[in-house]
């Protein structure tokens, strides 16, 4: 099993609608979790962090499920501007190295009009 | 603001050759990150500087060198290029090292092909 899983997608939703998908990640003791949001050919940028309490952030909220061992972000709403790739990252240690992190290969969301 | 600047943007190299990848941030920040991205995978790193004067490796470091110039510059060098380092690098910095040291700002890219 991978570190960090994600479904590659794409997933390909109207204008509108709302969307979810999740990232699952192995190690149980993993501590700090991120999305990140990739557009085609671009550079990654940081989207929000994913808290054990949830996060939301305008139409975005990212949720974490300890027991299950995963993450998800939901987009309410959607734009086309939303059409990207988004990124899943697991941070083992709160102050563990750099190295350690891990980001998931990535879920394509591609908004219609 | 510029932010973090890589160059260049595209190169194609022959085997064997070698080249260095050049980056620098205007963001005063600590910790500078090299990151390469292939198909299909996560990006992974290459190398990592917490700190002016100070380099650690990554996940796939064989093949590379980096220097840690001073604040601003973090650059990485390929003495040998292989096709297998035909690839997408992306440099990035975030403003402290620790708790937890997320690469929190992205360069354009570097598309590098390998023949």
């Amino acid at each position: 099993r991978k570190e960090v899983e994600q479904d590659p997608g794409p997933f390909n939703v109207p204008e509108g609608a709302t969307v979810a998908f999740n990232c699952t990640y192995s190690n149980s003791a993993s501590q700090s979790f991120f999305w990140y949001r990739q557009d085609c050919r671009k550079e990654p940028k940081l989207l929000m962090s994913v808290y054990s309490s949830g996060n939301e952030d305008g139409r975005f909220t990212a949720q974490l499920n300890r027991a299950s061992q995963y993450i998800s972000l939901l987009i309410r709403d959607s734009k086309l501007s939303d059409s990207a790739t988004y990124l899943c990252v697991v941070n083992p240690g709160l102050y563990s190295s750099a190295s350690k992190i891990i980001f998931g290969s990535g879920t394509r969301l591609s908004i219609r009009p | 603001n510029a932010g973090v600047t890589q160059t260049p943007k595209f190169q194609v190299l022959k085997t064997g050759q070698s080249m260095t990848l050049q980056c620098a941030q205007d963001m005063n920040h600590n910790s500078m990150y090299w990151y390469r991205q292939d198909p299909g995978m996560g990006l992974r790193l290459i190398y990592y500087s917490a700190s002016e004067g100070t380099t650690d490796k990554g996940e796939v470091p064989n093949g590379y060198n980096v220097s840690r110039l001073n604040k601003r510059e973090f650059s990485l060098r390929l003495e040998s290029a292989a096709p297998s380092q035909t690839s997408v690098y992306f440099c990035a910095s975030s403003e402290s090292a620790g708790a937890p040291p997320m690469p929190q700002h992205f360069g354009d890219g570097t598309r590098l092909s390998i023949l």
